[in-house]
């Protein structure tokens, strides 16, 4: 159980295009979800945190207008890089917590990724 | 905000040698410690958590320990296999809805036979 997907597992677009990137908790509901991004041989950066009906939050620093989330069910919530430059060439990854209660109330699971490439 | 510092960035093993990680947090409200294994190209996978009304955790190979007063936890892997060859984060957060993790810089483990 608790399986996040995440859809596609890469993509390769040109500067200037747009780009959605889907995140399914396949098994579970989640209310929170959260959006990471991973340059190569480092940690995890914490983009947004997306609440299911509402607005996401952002990390200072993050552009909402350019990444715009959206978090429409309890299973699922997409990443849209808008106008792509090859600097938002990126491993971008998804997680998602149970909804409530429970004994694993607190775990976060992670989607496989997406790498993201900007020509 | 939360601030997690981890040690060593790389470490290096024999097959069979014991692993140990070390990371600290700094707000003392922290109340969650889990583990993620990364391995290259995928996402990180949970391997042991902990919360802060325990001291040690424990399974199969695998322990956590955590030192609340001095904000500090820590992986133990035992009996290393090639196969625990990954990079290894520790996180910590408040154990409630809508908190995000805060990672760790991360450590490359790497197991030679």
């Amino acid at each position: 159980g608790a399986v996040v997907s995440q859809h596609p597992s890469r993509v390769i677009c040109k500067s200037g295009t747009s780009v959605k990137i889907e995140c399914r908790s396949l098994d579970f509901q989640a209310t929170t979800m959260f959006w990471y991004r991973q340059f190569p041989k480092q940690s995890l950066m914490l983009m947004a945190t997306s609440n299911e009906g509402s607005k996401a939050t952002y990390e200072q620093g993050v552009e909402k207008d350019k990444f715009l989330i959206n978090h429409a069910s309890l299973t699922l919530s997409t990443l849209t890089v808008t106008s792509a430059h090859p600097e938002d060439s990126s491993f971008y990854i998804c997680s998602a917590r149970w909804a409530s209660g429970g004994p694993i109330y607190n775990e976060q699971f992670f989607g496989p990724g997406t790498r993201l490439t900007v020509l | 905000g939360e601030n997690v510092e981890q040690h060593p960035s790389t470490l290096s093993v024999q097959e069979g040698d014991s692993a140990v990680i070390k990371c600290t947090y700094s707000d003392s409200a922290s109340n969650y410690f889990p583990w993620y294994k990364q391995e290259l190209g995928k996402g990180p996978q949970l391997i042991i958590d902990i919360r802060s009304n325990v001291g040690e955790k424990k399974d199969q190979r695998i322990a956590v320990t955590l030192n609340k007063t001095a904000k500090h936890f820590s992986l133990h892997i035992t009996e290393t296999q090639p196969e625990d060859s990954a990079v290894y984060f520790c996180a910590a957060s408040i154990d409630q809805a809508g908190t995000a993790l805060i990672f760790g810089k991360g450590t490359t483990l790497s197991v030679s036979s």
